[in-house]
């Protein structure tokens, strides 16, 4: 069985903020995808950045970076000067070879300007 | 490129009636998936199809929800009948193949109501 734990169920920052939302995940599948998904009021999900299990480079990728770190089972998803925008529920989610997704309970993102 | 489209965006009945949520995925999506969202929570699975294979459901409450797919395109997920424990958030993604490396589209999700 898989699992998804965000810790962090609410973060409230002040425009120009950098703020990390932490994921931790369990699985037993040595092959698996790692996502982030922003969902605004709108309740769409929007895929944000994804990583396999074989690939532990950090990326930047404009104001958005994630931390892979397979040791301790975390994907840390990092906002750069953040913006009042950029408000929303925070999703992480886990992927494996059997095709089912397990998310976590989302954190909850508040810029304030 | 249109996105995951679903109707209605808000459904409210009374509990024991039966109610449809449709979706049509992106053109060309062969994986379609139906979720159930509760408040303050993430997405669960209800059920997975591969073109018109329903090839997960193993999360269906099948003693009152259904699910089709009928010549692998749109989806229509039912349930008959709702209980004021239905309240939630239904969403209809798709992806390409189906594959731990596809990203799953979601659609806007349609809201429903029990009283």
């Amino acid at each position: 069985a898989q699992k998804v734990t965000q810790a962090q169920t609410e973060i409230s920052v002040v425009e120009k903020e950098d703020v990390t939302l932490d994921c931790v995940y369990e699985t037993r599948d040595t092959t698996y995808y790692l996502f982030w998904y922003k969902q605004p009021p709108s309740g769409e999900l929007v895929f944000l950045i994804r990583r396999n299990s074989f690939d532990e480079q950090n990326e930047i990728s404009g104001r958005y970076s994630w931390n892979f770190q397979k040791s301790t089972s975390s994907f840390n998803f990092t906002i750069t000067a953040s913006q009042v925008v950029d408000s929303a529920v925070y999703f992480c989610a886990l992927r494996t070879n059997a095709g089912k997704s397990t998310f976590g309970d989302g954190t909850t993102l508040t810029v304030k300007p | 490129e249109a996105g995951v489209v679903q109707s209605p965006r808000y459904k409210i009945i009374e509990k024991k009636q039966p109610v449809a949520f449709w979706c049509n995925p992106i053109s060309g999506h062969n994986t379609l998936y139906w979720y159930l969202q509760n408040l303050g929570q993430g997405p669960e699975l209800l059920i997975r199809y591969e073109n018109e294979e329903a090839v997960d459901d193993s999360q269906l409450p099948k003693d009152r929800f259904s699910a089709e797919r009928l010549k692998g395109v749109d989806s229509t997920l039912k349930i008959q009948p709702a209980e004021l424990g239905d309240s939630a958030v239904y969403l209809c993604a798709s992806s390409p193949r189906g594959g731990v490396a596809d990203t799953q589209y979601f659609g806007p999700g349609t809201r429903l109501t029990v009283l």
